[in-house]
Order: structure tokens, then C-alpha cells, then sequence
């Protein structure tokens, strides 16, 4: 079974101090998917990245990047430069390849995010 | 841009009351799904839907029920709303079209339900 872990409840940092949210996942799977959305207090999720497991290639759009480490199962996200609209809560998702139909999402708990002014 | 919105934000019903929560998609997509969000519990998935009257259960689909009638809606039925089941519940789409892969859901704005 499939199994997404944030260890890290809660975190707050103060602004423009650079922030790592950690990931750790479980699956059996050699194919597999994974994500990472922001949850702002309005409350939609937004979608923010999706990795396959063959692309380790870390990747960085503006202030975020993203490190994925089959090694130790970890897909990382860093804020650098924090901002005060980064506060919400960050969830990670994995799922194992899809065959129309079973295209199933697992969720980790989440990361609250507070950036102090 | 996709967009996937849901019928209310907010809504207080009592106990033993058949609830129904809308969600509809604007893209055409194949695949959507009804999920619960409870503090310190994630996101789990309720029931999802593949193509127009099909459906399977997700994690916890026990006191629930799905339909999907037509491609773009995709509604959440609470035949005997219970205290349990207040939570916050999230609809999402995704296009479901390639097999082999996960495709990105998109959600809509999420309805926060009160059961009394």
C-alpha cells in the first residue's frame, strides 16, 4: 500500500527566510507519480507540481524548487525568500500509475505554513 | 483553465437529512472525485468516477453514495446526514485519458458541511 508522510505539522518562519517542507513516501511501485499543492485559507487546493519516478531532475519555478531523491524516498519542496502570501497548507500526493480508472491520489497530513511579517 | 466548482462554501444540515453536493467541470475530463479533508487527517478519497454512470469506491465510501449523469457533474449524496460527517468536502477532475499515467487533478473551491 501506498503511504505519504509530512512529518512536520506545523512550521513558521519569518519573511524572507528560506523554508524546506519535507515529503517521505512508500510504494511498491516502480511507476509512480508525485505531487505537491498548496492549500490557502480560501481553502481550494492548488496544484503547484507533478513528478514521475523516472524524472529526478530537480526542478525550481521562481521562489520554489523542488527535490526529488528516490535514495530516500523524499520529494522536497523549498521557499526561498519567503513571502507572507506563501502562509497555507502544503500537501504532498502520491499515486501509482494509473490504468483508466484507478488514477487514486494518497495524501500526506499536511504542512501548516506561517510566514511572520 | 480549469475550473471545477461546487454547488455551496458552506452548509448546515441536521442529523437524518439526505444531502446532496453538486461539482461540476468545465474541461471535459474523464475521471472525478469526491474527497473528505479533516485536520490532522488529510485528504481521503470518498468515491470516484471514470465515465459517465460509473463509479468505485474510494477509501472510506460507508455512508455515502455517488452519480454521475452527465460527463460534467458529478454529485455527493449523504442519504442520512450524520455528526460524523461534518468535514470539509472536496471535488476534483482530471482528464483520465492516458492509461499508464496519473494525470493532475484540479479542485474545485471545497463546501464546508455542518451536520447538527
Amino acid at each position: 500500500a501506498q503511504k505519504v508522510t509530512q512529518a512536520q505539522t506545523e512550521i513558521s518562519v519569518v519573511e524572507k527566510e528560506d523554508v524546506t517542507l519535507d515529503c517521505v513516501y512508500e510504494t511498491r511501485d516502480t511507476t509512480y507519480y508525485l505531487f505537491w499543492y498548496k492549500q490557502p485559507p480560501s481553502g481550494e487546493l492548488v496544484f503547484l507540481i507533478r513528478r514521475n519516478s523516472f524524472d529526478e531532475q530537480n526542478e525550481i519555478s521562481g521562489r520554489y524548487s523542488w527535490n526529488f531523491q528516490k535514495s530516500t524516498s523524499s520529494f522536497n519542496f523549498t521557499i526561498t525568500a519567503s513571502q507572507v502570501v506563501d502562509s497555507a497548507v502544503y500537501f504532498c500526493a502520491l499515486s501509482e500509475a494509473g490504468n483508466f480508472g484507478n488514477e487514486k491520489l494518497t495524501f500526506g497530513t499536511g504542512t501548516r505554513l506561517t510566514i511572520i511579517p | 483553465d480549469v475550473k471545477v466548482t461546487q454547488s455551496s462554501r458552506y452548509l448546515v444540515k441536521r442529523t437524518g437529512e439526505k444531502v446532496f453536493l453538486e461539482c461540476v467541470q468545465d474541461m471535459d475530463h474523464e475521471n472525478m472525485f469526491w474527497y473528505r479533508q479533516d485536520p490532522g487527517l488529510g485528504l481521503r478519497l470518498i468515491y470516484f468516477s471514470y465515465d459517465v454512470k460509473m463509479k468505485e469506491k474510494g477509501d472510506i465510501p460507508e455512508g455515502y453514495s455517488v452519480s454521475r449523469e452527465k460527463k460534467e457533474r458529478f454529485s455527493l449524496i449523504l442519504e442520512s446526514a450524520s455528526t460524523n460527517q461534518t468535514s470539509m468536502y472536496l471535488c476534483a477532475s482530471s482528464f483520465g485519458g492516458t492509461s499508464g499515467s496519473t494525470d493532475t487533478q484540479y479542485f474545485g473551491p471545497g463546501t464546508r458541511l455542518t451536520v447538527l
